[in-house]
């Protein structure tokens, strides 16, 4: 059984350049949540998609943008990046009917840096 | 007041000991709570989860909760070097919707 998966696993990028990150959740899961962690911070939360549509979202400037397709995978774009961009973003995943209690699983992260 | 508080650290127990970490949150009406590990350079990984007050015993892993002091914890009893790693308390505030809130942390250092 495939856990979350995410990529890239890493990426460099300069500062005003745009990119985009993939997920796929685990299998049975229909719905993802993004969050970034910065260094010795624990993660903070962006966004949560569910039936393709934007559910809620979190302090994140309109810069970061999701989507989730019909496959339940999902995309984070980031626009017009900043040196404080660099994070791991984190993919989380959750069961049908279990996300009101909040039990998440991670996937491995993308980890951006931004020079 | 920081909606989710966590002692950085980092605390260090002998190989065999019990390690206690502890968590507050802000929100007396909260309904969910979590114990992730995280492994340096690695992704959160789901150990405990509680929603009643009371413990929760999983193998060496126990989670308490007390609504009313607005506390979380978690006990590691016979502590392995490999249980050496950050150990984020989240809870899903009332305020927060479907969000989980995170701690920043606590690291733990088990010495052999």
């Amino acid at each position: 059984d495939a856990g979350v998966t995410q990529s890239p696993t890493h990426l460099i990028k300069t500062r005003g350049q745009q990119v985009t990150l993939r997920c796929s959740p685990k299998s049975g899961h229909d719905t993802v949540s993004w969050y970034q962690q910065a260094l010795g911070q624990g993660p903070q939360f962006i966004f949560q998609y569910y039936e393709e549509e934007e559910r809620q979202r979190g302090n994140f400037p309109d810069r970061f943008s999701g989507h989730q397709f019909p496959n339940y995978s999902s995309e984070l774009n980031v626009n017009a990046l900043l040196l404080g961009d660099s994070a791991l973003y984190l993919c989380a995943s959750s069961q049908p009917g279990q996300v009101i209690f909040g039990e998440l699983f991670f996937g491995e992260g993308s980890r951006l840096t931004v020079l | 007041q920081k909606e989710v508080e966590q002692n950085s650290g980092p605390l260090s127990v002998p190989e065999g000991a019990i390690a206690s970490l502890n968590c507050t949150y802000s929100d007396r009406v909260s309904q969910s709570f979590f114990w992730y590990r995280q492994y340096s350079g690695k992704s959160p990984e789901l150990i405990m989860s509680i929603y009643s007050n009371g413990d929760k015993e999983d193998g060496r892993f126990t989670a308490q909760l007390n609504k009313a002091s607005q506390y979380v914890s978690l006990l590691i009893r016979d502590s392995q070097p490999s249980d050496s790693a950050t150990y984020l308390c989240a809870v899903r505030l009332s305020n927060s919707g479907y969000a989980l809130n995170f701690g920043k942390g606590t690291s733990l250092l088990v010495t052999p």
